[in-house]
């Protein structure tokens, strides 16, 4: 069983959709729950941090954990254009080092 | 505050180069990540250091590849006898502190070898 798995992509809908990502882990010893969005050709910049189960809202985004079901989730609403990018679910535990799902590829078209 | 700094941007080796690639943490930040993304695949980690020191190089491929960040200077990624498997963007992140949260990525340095 792979220690990360992120529904494959890409993903593309209408400008105003609401988008569901969504990863599964298997390490239990993961404490921090985060997502990042990479643009093109550029670094990963964090989007969403959270450490335990339920939901986390940041203005159109909310970050969803669940922590017995070892699932989470980011959410989109009223997605615009500028929200096309790659979304990658991370993962880390005690230690320093982040464990990446392989990314989402989101398209809002106009 | 100019962020990660990495350079090249982009690197191009023939098989049997050297590639070295550098990364300038953000002011303040003395902790440096090196991670790396191979086509279709997820950010993998490859080491972790310090200050003059390596933390956690668990990531690491055993041969041709090593790290350091010196005293003084930006922190290296030398990657000897270059062969097309390596051909990915290789990602720098330095925090604060030491644990995973606090990250900042730079740009990366995206290397092919031909």
């Amino acid at each position: 069983q792979k220690e990360v798995e992120q529904d494959p992509g890409p993903l593309s809908v209408p400008e105003g959709a609401i988008v569901s990502l969504n990863c599964t882990y298997s390490n239990s010893a993961f404490q921090y729950f985060m997502w990042y969005r990479q643009y093109s050709r550029k670094g990963p910049e964090l989007l969403m941090y959270t450490y335990s189960s339920g939901n986390k809202e940041d203005g159109r985004f909310t970050a969803q954990v669940d922590k017995s079901s070892k699932y989470i989730s980011l959410f989109i609403r009223d997605s615009q254009p500028s929200d096309s990018a790659t979304y990658l679910c991370a993962f880390t535990g005690a230690n320093s080092k982040l464990t990446f799902g392989k990314g989402i590829t989101l398209s809002v078209r106009p | 505050n100019a962020g990660v700094m990495q350079n090249p941007r982009h690197l191009v080796r023939r098989r049997g180069q050297e590639a070295r690639l550098r990364c300038s943490p953000m002011k303040g930040h003395s902790h440096v990540y090196w991670y790396r993304q191979l086509p279709e695949e997820g950010l993998k980690f490859m080491v972790y250091l310090q200050k003059e020191n390596i933390i956690d190089e668990s990531g690491m491929p055993k041969e041709r590849f090593s790290a350091e960040f010196p005293k003084e200077g930006p922190s290296i990624l030398r990657i000897q006898q270059v062969v097309r498997g390596d051909s990915a963007a290789y990602f720098c992140a330095s925090s604060p502190g030491g644990v995973g949260l606090g990250y900042t990525f730079g740009s990366g340095t995206r290397l092919t070898v031909v």
